[in-house]
């Protein structure tokens, strides 16, 4: 089985704070795929990253950045110093087909 | 830039009717997807199309036909829309099937009444 759990539904944080999105993946697949994806409020969902099984290196792009745990199962998503153009729905998903239930990230100004 | 179409942003159908969803992308890809996104559900994938004329069924392929004749376009049928088909329709493309990053349409809002 194959599935993304994306256990926060809402965060609401003040602009300038650092925040975390939580994904946990489960499968039993050895080589598999991670991505996450935004979608702002206008509807398109816009490709942020992909992780393959084999390269667990963390990844900061910007005020971006990634920490994939094999070990926890884990790939999440940390934005620094967040602003409002951050607020959006953020999905994890795995291999392409299997999505999170996604994140509704709220930036107040 | 990949550019994925959906012919419209919202639709306003009646139970029973048949109704289409087209996608059309630009970049020559040979993967099309088509989603259901609902609130608390996320994306659930219905059907997705790797060539032309070839489809498999997604999670939730009950009360939806797809067709892609050309390449480029892939269709989403609702054979008889019941009330529980309005959702937002997500359609997506990327090329072959190797994980890569999908490439998303702004979505059709689907009422059914």
């Amino acid at each position: 089985a194959q599935k993304v759990t994306q256990a926060q539904t809402e965060i609401s944080v003040v602009e300038k704070e650092d925040v975390t999105l939580d994904c946990v993946y489960e499968t039993r697949d050895t080589t598999y795929y991670l991505f996450w994806y935004k979608q702002p409020p206008s509807g398109e969902l816009v490709f942020l990253i992909r992780r393959n099984s084999f390269d667990e290196q963390n990844e900061i792009s910007g005020r971006y950045s990634w920490n994939f745990q094999k070990s926890t199962s884990s790939f999440n998503f940390t934005i620094t110093a967040s602003q409002v153009v951050d607020s959006a729905v953020y999905f994890c998903a795995l291999n392409q087909f299997y999505f999170g239930t996604g994140t509704s990230l709220t930036v107040i100004p | 830039d990949v550019k994925v179409t959906q012919s419209s942003r919202y639709l306003v159908k009646r139970t029973g009717e048949k109704v289409f969803l087209e996608c059309v992308q630009d970049m020559d890809h040979e993967n099309m997807f088509w989603y259901r996104q609902d609130p608390g559900l996320g994306l659930r994938l219905i059907y997705f199309s790797y060539d032309v004329k070839m489809k498999e069924k997604g999670d939730i392929p009950e009360g939806y036909s797809v067709s892609r004749e050309k390449k480029e376009r892939f269709s989403l049928i609702l054979e008889s829309a019941s009330t529980n088909q309005t959702s937002m329709y997500l359609c997506a493309s990327n090329r072959e099937y190797s994980n890569q990053p999908q490439h998303f349409g702004d979505g059709t809002r689907l009422s059914i009444l």
